[in-house]
């Protein structure tokens, strides 16, 4: 079945050190995203992808990186560099032309210990 | 100011019923998507329904319809026929511009409306 995998489901990050969370696809959309989820919030907007080796910043990208070496894949990196990193992250994938219409991920929650 | 505003935190509606979800938004942009996701305990967030603002008529998709008032900026949602399985949070967002190019991924969400069916 097509769809978007996240890993892990759960991270723990230690005081300055860098996490990577996964996230794949393989239903062939160009554009690929990552939000971040704050408790009794929406979702944000990190950063976003419409093509391969390709990225724009979203609303609150200081502190994070990411990568579109592939199609598929959008790896979302949480930098020493973000102070406050616990929150639940959703990649989300969808088609050039349909905007807005996300398919989503089962989502990352990552704590700091 | 908010863009998208979701004044209920919580909604309790019973099994069978019909519930509406409120919605407003703020946008100077002519052309912009209004769009309402699902969010379940399990995390994933579900699209639900969209609306252009274009449109002329209202969207749906089988039970949820979206009651578009342009002239009063609300983009409320309408379940019928709750069922239990309908308990979730309930984002409504906007999407600023056409529906290709441009930063067609910045989607503003709301906070939320948490919706639980009693049976």
């Amino acid at each position: 079945d097509g769809g978007i995998t996240q890993s892990p489901k759960y991270l723990f990050r230690k005081e300055g050190q860098n996490v990577t969370l996964s996230c794949e696809q393989n239903l062939n959309h160009d554009a690929m995203y990552w939000y971040r989820q704050d408790p009794g919030q929406g979702l944000r907007l990190i950063y976003y992808s419409q093509i391969v080796n390709d990225f724009q910043k979203g609303d609150i990208a200081e502190g994070y990186s990411v990568s579109r070496e592939k199609k598929e894949s959008f790896p979302l990196t949480v930098t020493s560099a973000q102070k406050n990193p616990t929150a639940f992250y959703l990649c989300a994938s969808s088609k050039r032309d349909e905007a807005g219409k996300l398919f989503f991920g089962s989502g990352t929650q990552l704590s700091v210990l | 100011a908010q863009k998208i505003t979701q004044t209920q935190p919580g909604m309790f509606v019973q099994e069978k019923e019909a519930v509406t979800l409120d919605c407003t938004y703020d946008t100077s942009d002519p052309s912009y998507g209004l769009f309402w996701y699902k969010q379940p305990s399990s995390g994933e967030m579900i699209f639900l329904i969209y609306q252009g603002s274009y449109d002329q008529q209202n969207a749906t998709e089988g039970r949820y319809s979206l009651n578009f008032q342009k002239a009063r900026k609300s983009a409320n949602l309408v379940i019928s026929a709750s069922q239990l399985g309908d308990s979730a949070m309930y984002f409504c967002a906007m999407r600023e511009g056409p529906n290709y190019g441009g930063s067609q991924g910045n989607l503003i969400f709301g906070k939320g409306t948490k919706l639980s069916v009693k049976p």
